[in-house]
């Protein structure tokens, strides 16, 4: 089992409409959560972390994070073309050090 | 964020020899991380480099083929030893503050 599992896509969306991205990890005791934007040929970006169960809303993106699940989620309202990247999911392990997951695809047709 | 630049962005290696990556930040930072990014793969932590220590090393990473330098709280490198084409990847640097920050990474093409 991989310590943190997304489905690769690619996720397809109308612009406008929620894209939806999910995340899970295999290790219950993984505090923090992040998520990273990484368009072609350049490095990821941060553009959301979260640390507790709920909600965290930051502009159109919003984290979801339910521990009991060991499951995280990002959703893009309004998405645009430009969201189409790759967004990875990643989990903080000991001494800081982050695993990601595979990358979903997204793109967002007008 | 800190602002982080990495040296070369992208060289083209032949196999048997070594490239050392640089990476900068331009204020001080206590942890900085080094990954590789292979080919439509995700990103895979090398080590984690230690300022005024040795390098800790990920499992499957060994210091003779990825030796680390951390002189101090700013500067990094990283060299990749007698490479093959199997080498040919992406290699990023980051720092921590509070979160993780990547650098724009090097594109390495071993021939």
């Amino acid at each position: 089992q991989k310590e943190v599992e997304q489905n690769s896509g690619p996720l397809s969306v109308p612009e406008g409409a929620i894209a939806s991205l999910n995340c899970t990890y295999s290790d219950r005791g993984s505090q923090s959560f992040f998520w990273y934007r990484q368009y072609s040929g350049k490095s990821p970006e941060l553009i959301m972390f979260i640390y507790s169960n709920g909600d965290k809303e930051d502009g159109r993106f919003t984290a979801q994070l339910n521990k009991a699940s060991q499951y995280v989620s990002l959703l893009i309202r309004d998405s645009q073309p430009s969201d189409s990247a790759t967004y990875l999911c990643a989990v903080r392990q000991y001494g800081n050090k982050l695993v990601f997951g595979a990358g979903t695809i997204l793109r967002v047709k007008s | 964020s800190a602002v982080i630049s990495q040296k070369p962005s992208r060289d083209i290696c032949q196999r048997g020899t070594s490239l050392t990556i640089q990476c900068q930040v331009d204020s001080q930072v206590t942890m900085m991380f080094w990954y590789r990014q292979q080919p439509g793969q995700s990103l895979t932590l090398i080590a984690t480099a230690n300022q005024g220590s040795e390098a800790t090393y990920e499992s499957g990473f060994v210091i003779d083929k990825f030796p680390i330098s951390r002189p101090n709280l700013t500067f990094s490198t990283l060299t990749v030893s007698n490479m093959s084409p199997e080498d040919s990847s992406i290699y990023l640097c980051s720092v921590e503050e509070n979160e993780q920050f990547f650098g724009p990474g090097t594109r390495l093409t071993v021939l």
